[in-house]
């Protein structure tokens, strides 16, 4: 089957760096999308990767090792309206998305 | 800057009742998913269309739902009965081509709740 893991929840301070892990056994690999969703809204695109390394966006960038079918995305200088899911989304073989169920960050004071 | 609209944002209805949600793409977008998410989960997808033909509903509970594309611009999602289990936030997503690698751009969904 096909199956993408995340943490469920994480917390962090305003203005410290969060990593947020994503690992995926799927029927193949053309990319991985970071999506963000703010409580009660639609998901808004983040970043997709396709080639191994990382891919720096701002704040935010996103890493991907495809041999070890891994991929994370960083977030710096983390501010308050940070606090929203940060979902993982793998394109299959069959050009497919498959999404992982999202984890929760709870940015502190 | 174009975006993806949808119809009602809220809807709260009775089971065995029957419910409607509407999206409009982007304009020029080929590609049309609908998806389900349950509070505290990924999106799950629904349909996908390719102008007015669906690709994929192979998730689609097709003894109650239905969806249509006609003119292969803005779609319906029916519900007839609803079930308790449908309450979820509904999103429409569309992109240009339907090669998932392309971005999706999404509605800002219909949250409905069956009572």
């Amino acid at each position: 089957g096909q199956n993408i893991d995340q943490p469920t929840e994480m917390t962090a301070t305003e203005g410290a760096i969060v990593q947020i892990n994503c690992t995926y056994q799927t029927s193949g690999f053309n990319g991985l999308f970071w999506y963000q969703q703010h409580a009660g809204e639609a998901p808004t695109f983040l970043s997709y990767n396709v080639l191994d390394g990382l891919e720096e966006k701002g704040r935010f960038s996103s890493f991907l090792s495809r041999s070890k079918g891994y991929s994370y995305l960083l977030l710096k200088e983390l501010q308050m309206k940070d606090s929203a899911s940060y979902l993982c989304a793998v394109v299959d073989s069959n050009y497919q998305l498959i999404w992982g169920a999202g984890t929760k960050l709870i940015i502190k004071p | 800057e174009a975006e993806v609209a949808q119809s009602p944002r809220y809807k709260i209805t009775e089971k065995s009742q029957a419910v409607a949600f509407w999206c409009d793409p982007i304009s020029g977008h080929a590609t049309l998913y609908w998806y389900r998410q349950i509070l505290g989960q990924g999106p799950e997808l629904l349909v996908q269309f390719q102008d007015e033909s669906v690709v994929d509903d192979s998730q689609l509970p097709k003894d109650r739902f239905s969806a249509e594309r006609l003119k292969g611009v803005d779609s319906t999602l029916k519900i007839q009965p609803a079930e308790l289990g449908d309450s979820a936030m509904y999103l429409c997503a569309s992109s240009l081509v339907g090669d998932a690698s392309y971005e999706q751009y999404f509605g800002p969904g219909t949250r409905l709740t069956v009572t």
